[in-house]
């Protein structure tokens, strides 16, 4: 398995451009999570879907931030617009039911200048 | 609500020392699954142990052991004869088991390895 696939790996770009971030979760999870890394803040989740439904965005920061699960082996993360605050590391995650293993991507490196 | 405490921030240790990093977790869940993961320089997340609250026996692995005592709510995580390539942040995280589990972390612990 090739595990989770996350594009690009790294990405800058100018304030006030979108950005998408891509994932593709190890087939037969049920779950994905879109995680946020920064200094302040450590890692903190952002949304989370179960079988393609967003279940939780409450962590989403604010409505710049928008993530969509079109099916099992696809997922974005977008940022419109972008701000230098949002310079961080993404990193995706798939389990399999009843959370016994969450398997992360190499994560994106975001630097908004 | 989770939550996870790594209450030491950076140890620095030499070569061959033995080093216990430290994690405490609060949840309001009966049944609930502990973990540790390795962040490397290189920054991806590595998975190292998954622990179920129903198991209290302590596990080795190597040069890696972890002590899990529900009574006090830790879940440490001691390597011993440390080597340069342990150099990495070590998180704890924490989540239910069963309907919608998500992961909370801890902050991290940073352990530098000096030869």
């Amino acid at each position: 398995d090739a595990g989770v696939i996350q594009s690009p790996r790294h990405e800058v770009t100018e304030m006030g451009q979108e950005v998408t971030l891509r994932c593709k979760p190890i087939s037969g999870h049920n779950s994905l999570f879109w995680y946020r890394q920064t200094m302040m803040r450590g890692l903190e989740l952002l949304i989370y879907f179960n079988n393609n439904v967003p279940i939780d965005d409450s962590g989403m920061p604010e409505d710049r931030f928008s993530a969509k699960m079109p099916n099992a082996s696809f997922s974005t993360l977008k940022i419109q617009p972008s701000e230098p605050r949002d310079s961080a590391v993404y990193f995706c995650a798939s389990s399999a039911p009843g959370g016994r293993g969450y398997t992360f991507g190499s994560g994106t490196r975001l630097t908004v200048v | 609500a989770q939550k996870v405490t790594q209450a030491q921030t950076e140890i620095s240790v030499v070569e061959k020392e033995d080093v216990t990093l430290d994690c405490v977790y609060e949840t309001r869940d009966t049944t609930y699954y502990l973990f540790w993961y390795k962040q490397p320089p290189s920054g991806e997340l590595v998975f190292l142990i998954r622990r179920n609250s129903f198991d209290e026996q302590n596990e080795i692995s190597g040069r890696y052991s972890w002590n899990f005592q529900k009574s006090t709510s830790s879940f440490n995580f001691t390597i011993t004869a440390s080597q340069v390539v342990d150099s990495a942040v070590y998180f704890c995280a924490l989540s239910e088991i069963g309907g919608y589990s998500t992961l909370t972390f801890g902050k991290g612990t940073m352990l530098l390895v000096s030869p």
